[in-house]
């Protein structure tokens, strides 16, 4: 059964750095979708995308935070200068076109330090 | 503000039982509603979608929606070891093709041998 997959499984980064996390969604999926759950929290929606446009974004998802889809089965989120408050697991999702279910990765934990 | 609310638990049932997880939600135009399981350091994994009122069955599983309470819930069946998880509860409160969901924090399950 087709999956999302992201890497890296784990990034460790320093404070300011940037750091560039990628996904790559179902094949067939047109609807990408970045979340984000710190430890204990919440999961968070950050942005979902569409059509090679952002179509919605949270207050999170400052001018700190890119995302694009640089060819036909990548989709990256960037961060540009990394905050300690940045540690999370990050989750990539998808869905298909029609569909409302959303389909998550395994999920990139960063740390920063 | 949407909020989405669950019973942080956790909920211990012994093996074979059955167990109920509830969420409720503050958005009356909510359309769309999701179960999602999640192990420990692992991501969200679909296990149910619910658009309507009523009951939707999928093998040991059963989402129950009701849109005039603003009440969604999921029944396990016949409970095992492996059902030992994080329950979260997901909601779509907009119109349109805005697709974010509003997170609760998850309900945590102990099934006990």
């Amino acid at each position: 059964e087709p999956e999302v997959t992201q890497t890296p499984s784990h990034q460790v980064t320093q404070m300011g750095q940037e750091v560039i996390l990628r996904c790559v969604p179902i094949s067939n999926h047109l609807y990408f979708y970045w979340y984000r759950q710190i430890l204990g929290q919440k999961v968070e929606f950050l942005v979902s995308f569409y059509n090679n446009e952002i179509s919605e974004k949270s207050e999170i998802f400052d001018d700190q935070f890119s995302v694009e889809r640089p060819d036909g089965s990548n989709f990256t989120l960037k961060i540009r200068s990394t905050k300690l408050e940045d540690s999370a697991m990050y989750f990539c999702a998808s869905s298909r076109p029609g569909g409302r279910e959303q389909f998550f990765g395994p999920g990139t934990r960063l740390t920063v330090l | 503000q949407k909020e989405v609310e669950q019973n942080s638990g956790p909920l211990s049932v012994p093996e074979g039982a059955i167990a109920s997880l509830n969420c409720t939600y503050s958005d009356r135009g909510s359309q769309s509603f999701f179960w999602y399981r999640q192990y420990s350091g692992k991501s969200p994994e679909l296990i149910m979608s619910i658009y309507s009122n009523g009951d939707k069955e999928d093998g040991r599983f059963t989402a129950q929606l009701n849109k005039a309470s603003q009440y969604v819930s999921l029944l396990i069946r016949d409970s095992q070891p492996s059902d030992s998880a994080t329950y979260l509860c997901a909601v779509n409160p907009y119109a349109g093709n805005n697709r974010k969901l509003i997170w609760g924090l998850g309900t945590s399950l102990a099934v006990n041998p």
